[in-house]
């Protein structure tokens, strides 16, 4: 059955440094891949779309790649911030969306 | 422009009952799509509607429907409540499919049964 996991523990960073979230699956071969922030009570926020044939998307202090040999996305926010602090989820795109559980982030000032 | 429009955003309904929760999408979107969120299983898909017609089903039982009317408002309808039905109902609308298109969340209606 399709699977997708996500950073097992919750990632605890310096402010300013980058912070670098992992999406793995199996058993999909999606079209798209979403990244979307989360903040407690609140639904979930868009950042980013990457297709499969792209190797990498940025936008401001946020980069993605995606790896569909390894069935890999990597999140990567770079000069962190307390306010990065959130659940951050990624989204496998083919015929419906399948979510990954979230890795919450809490960037330390 | 308002955002998605989600109602009411808390519920607490006894087992056995039925209830029903309203999406307003962005003006404009046509696709409304329904999420279930738990502690445990995270962010599930229920379905897709597009133009009125339901597109997408997720994995779950019968008891769980949906609608859309011609304004693009959605309904989605869950009868015969179980405990385990308590989650955060979110509905998210995009201007296309809901596919590769940027999909934009509501806060959710917060469902408890009892």
């Amino acid at each position: 059955s399709q699977k997708i996991e996500q950073n097992s523990e919750a990632l605890n960073i310096q402010e300013g440094k980058t912070a670098t979230l992992t999406c793995n699956y199996t058993n999909y071969s999606p079209a798209y891949l979403q990244w979307y922030r989360q903040d407690p009570g609140r639904g979930p926020v868009f950042l980013l779309l990457i297709r499969e044939n792209e190797k990498e998307k940025r936008k401001e202090r946020l980069k993605v790649t995606f790896d569909t040999t390894l069935k890999q996305s990597l999140f990567h926010i770079t000069a962190s911030q307390p306010a990065d602090s959130a659940t951050y989820l990624c989204a496998l795109v083919h015929d419906k969306v399948i979510f990954g559980p979230g890795t919450s982030l809490s960037v330390i000032p | 422009k308002a955002g998605v429009t989600q109602t009411p955003r808390y519920l607490i309904k006894t087992r056995g009952q039925q209830v029903t929760l309203s999406c307003s999408p962005i003006s404009g979107h046509r696709s409304v799509s329904w999420y279930q969120q738990t502690p445990g299983q995270g962010l599930q898909f229920l379905f897709e509607y597009f133009s009125e017609t339901q597109r997408n089903k997720g994995n779950f039982p019968g008891r769980f429907s949906g609608r859309q009317f011609s304004n693009s408002r959605s309904e989605m309808n869950v009868s015969t409540l179980e405990l385990g039905d308590s989650a955060l109902y979110l509905c998210a609308s995009s201007w296309g499919t809901g596919i590769n298109t940027e999909a934009f969340f509501g806060q959710g209606t917060r469902l408890t049964v009892v």
